[in-house]
């Protein structure tokens, strides 16, 4: 079974600072790592996943992660905020064993001051 | 289409009654999820398809809740006997095959009151 922890229900960033979303998992098996963002009556918007190969992956908006085996971490960074940032972030995992849908942690909040 | 459908958006019950939610997928791809949202949480996996086939319903939380998907395309979400417990949103999501790595595309969900 795989489970994710995302430290922080709510993190709030002036507009252009940097912007730092932490994801933990849990897995006994390779995972795949997903970053999702959810704006208010939205659905669900991939913004970058890691499956194999580089460890550093871009995703839309100037978002990206990086996977870090030896500390189970994907965590979500972004150089300089915009306002239009604002939402919630949900960060996934899911595996090549057992259930095929993806286990999302409870979310982190992102507030953008002007 | 060009993304994952879901009707109705919004759908207020009276506890007890029964309801039907539709998920509309991107059309050829394959494997289909339903997920439950509750307020302030991430969502949890409820059941899967691939094709007609239910694969997985070990998330459905009772047997008040069914799923099916008979030309392996359109799905309904069925839920019997609401209560207000079953207030969530319910998320459908589609991927073009069945690999765990593929990209889940997400519909606007289907929010659900059950006064």
């Amino acid at each position: 079974a795989q489970s994710v922890t995302q430290l922080g229900s709510h993190v709030s960033v002036s507009e252009g600072a940097l912007v730092l979303l932490r994801c933990n998992y849990s897995s006994s098996v390779p995972p795949y790592l997903f970053w999702y963002v959810q704006y208010p009556n939205q659905g669900l918007q991939l913004l970058l996943k890691y499956t194999t190969g580089a460890t550093l992956v871009k995703g839309i908006n100037g978002f990206e992660a990086e996977f870090k085996k030896s500390e189970t971490s994907f965590h979500l960074t972004k150089p300089s905020a915009h306002m239009s940032d604002a939402a919630e972030y949900f960060c996934a995992v899911s595996t090549d064993t057992g259930r095929r849908a993806l286990t999302f942690g409870s979310g982190t909040r992102l507030q953008v001051q002007p | 289409g060009a993304g994952v459908s879901q009707s109705p958006r919004y759908k207020v019950a009276k506890r007890g009654q029964d309801v039907a939610l539709r998920c509309d997928p991107i059309s050829g791809h394959v494997s289909l999820f339903w997920y439950q949202q509750a307020l302030g949480q991430g969502p949890e996996f409820l059941t899967y398809f691939q094709n007609e086939a239910q694969l997985d319903k070990s998330g459905l939380p009772s047997d008040r809740f069914f799923a099916e998907r008979p030309e392996g395309s359109v799905s309904t979400l069925k839920i019997q006997r609401t209560q207000q417990e079953d207030s969530a949103v319910y998320l459908c999501a589609s991927i073009f095959q069945y690999g765990s790595q593929e990209t889940q595309y997400f519909g606007p969900g289907t929010r659900l009151l059950v006064l």
